[in-house]
């Protein structure tokens, strides 16, 4: 196991409705970032938080936002979901930026359903 | 932009045989990282491989090799010895040197059959 841990491991949401999903980085971790993997895709890069800030954003629209917090756990919300945003989402942690060998620690993502 | 392919849908070998899994890449950059993940049912994200750009010796892990030819930007994951446990879905990514994230190619199945 990796030690990050999401929450929840599975959700259903109604279309327009608001979602939080919920990381726990390893320890000694300070750089979080998220994914989302669609059915029998690749994961797309969302977004990434360093220190607390927002580091980087993938092609998202901003009804995807994000939090981290001062013991670098993270959280992504979603607003208005959307049927196509039923994915299973994947958060990541490590330790820094611009390190070229640092591996990234994934958690078991959470699988959302929108109906 | 960078961009990962993997041509290989899906993929079946047999128990304690050798597997290649196919991986190319484009980038600009010149200093990047490759990777190799492996996911399975569960969906955790296991890493397995990495390969720097620079490294002139092709990486190595256990069972798991990385076939790396700069020129032709391929990065191939070798697995010898396959065995039940290896079946899972397995991406390739890469990385640039700002580490901001990463570009993960579109996935391969492994089946490994008894």
């Amino acid at each position: 196991e990796t030690g990050v841990t999401q929450s929840p491991t599975h959700l259903i949401k109604t279309r327009g409705q608001q979602v939080t999903l919920r990381c726990s980085s390893q320890s000694g971790h300070n750089t979080v970032s998220w994914y989302q993997q669609a059915l029998g895709q690749g994961p797309q890069f969302i977004f990434q938080y360093y220190r607390e800030e927002e580091n980087g954003r993938g092609n998202f629209p901003p009804r995807f936002s994000g939090l981290q917090f001062p013991n670098y756990s993270s959280e992504l919300n979603v607003n208005a979901l959307e049927l196509d945003d039923s994915a299973l989402y994947l958060c990541a942690s490590s330790w820094g930026t611009g390190r070229k060998n640092t591996e990234a620690f994934f958690g078991q993502g959470t699988r959302l359903t929108v109906v | 932009a960078q961009k990962i392919t993997q041509t290989q849908p899906g993929m079946f070998v047999q128990e304690k045989e050798a597997v290649t899994l196919d991986c190319t890449y484009d980038t600009s950059d010149q200093s990047y990282g490759l990777f190799w993940y492996k996911q399975p049912s569960s969906g955790e994200m296991i890493f397995l491989i990495y390969q720097g750009s620079y490294d002139e010796q092709n990486a190595t892990e256990g069972r798991y090799s990385l076939n790396f030819q700069k020129a032709r930007k391929s990065a191939n994951l070798v697995i010898s010895a396959s065995q039940l446990g290896d079946s899972a879905m397995y991406f390739c990514a890469m990385r640039d040197n700002y580490g901001q994230n990463f570009v993960f190619g579109p996935g391969t199945r492994l089946s490994v059959l008894p």
